[in-house]
């Protein structure tokens, strides 16, 4: 069955560290792939977008995210870590599945931020 | 200012009610969704309209409806049947009709509380 897994729940990391967020996916043919941002109790905000071309892609806020065809996998760097950061972090994958085109959501990673 | 907007941004209910989630977008997007957010869950997908006056069922519908009357609305109603109705709703939009590469954009969500 199509999925996506995001393995870590929760992750802290000092302000100005280096971040990156995993980010699995099981579908069979080539799909398109999200990074979506969330602040408490507010939507979600796109962070950036893979459809195809450059496997490295660049988003907003210093994020950027590459995709591995090989590992099934978009994971989400940023070099630099800033305290408004904090927030959780979807990764969705578009797919046709169950009869219609869709995105999946993975279950999000929490991001907190030291000072 | 372009987006979505959902109202009210709380909501109590009480076991027994039907109870009605505003979701307005003025993108002139042709396609708009429904989900619910759990805690600890991702984003799962209620209702989808690719069009006005069409929707269809997404992977969590029992319990809820849907109307599309006009391109810029489409309320969620939660009704009695919904066996676990408290949640964060989000509503989002996409600017052709449901494709899986379509970014969808979000509005700010309502959080339903049955009390």
């Amino acid at each position: 069955a199509q999925s996506v897994t995001q393995p870590d729940i929760h992750i802290t990391v000092s302000e100005g560290a280096s971040l990156e967020l995993r980010c699995n996916y099981s579908y069979g043919a080539t799909p398109y792939l999200f990074w979506y941002v969330q602040s408490p109790g507010q939507g979600l905000q796109l962070l950036l977008k893979y459809f195809s071309g450059d496997t490295l892609v660049q988003g907003i806020k210093g994020f950027e995210a590459e995709f591995k065809r090989s590992q099934s996998s978009f994971n989400l760097r940023k070099p630099s870590v800033h305290w408004s950061d904090a927030a959780e972090y979807f990764c969705a994958v578009g797919m046709f599945s169950g009869g219609y085109n869709k995105l999946i959501f993975g279950a999000g990673t929490r991001l907190a931020v030291h000072p | 200012d372009g987006g979505i907007t959902q109202s009210p941004k709380y909501l109590f209910r009480k076991e027994g009610q039907n109870v009605t989630l505003s979701c307005e977008q003025n993108l002139n997007h042709d396609a708009m969704y429904w989900y619910r957010q759990d805690p600890g869950q991702g984003l799962r997908l209620i209702y989808y309209s690719q069009i006005v006056n069409d929707f269809q069922k997404g992977d969590i519908a029992e319990g809820y409806s849907v109307s599309r009357e006009k391109k810029e609305s489409f309320p969620l109603t939660v009704t009695s049947a919904q066996k676990n109705p408290t949640a964060f709703y989000l509503c989002a939009s996409s600017i052709s009709s449901g494709g899986a590469s379509d970014t969808q954009y979000f509005g700010p969500g309502t959080r339903l509380t049955v009390l």
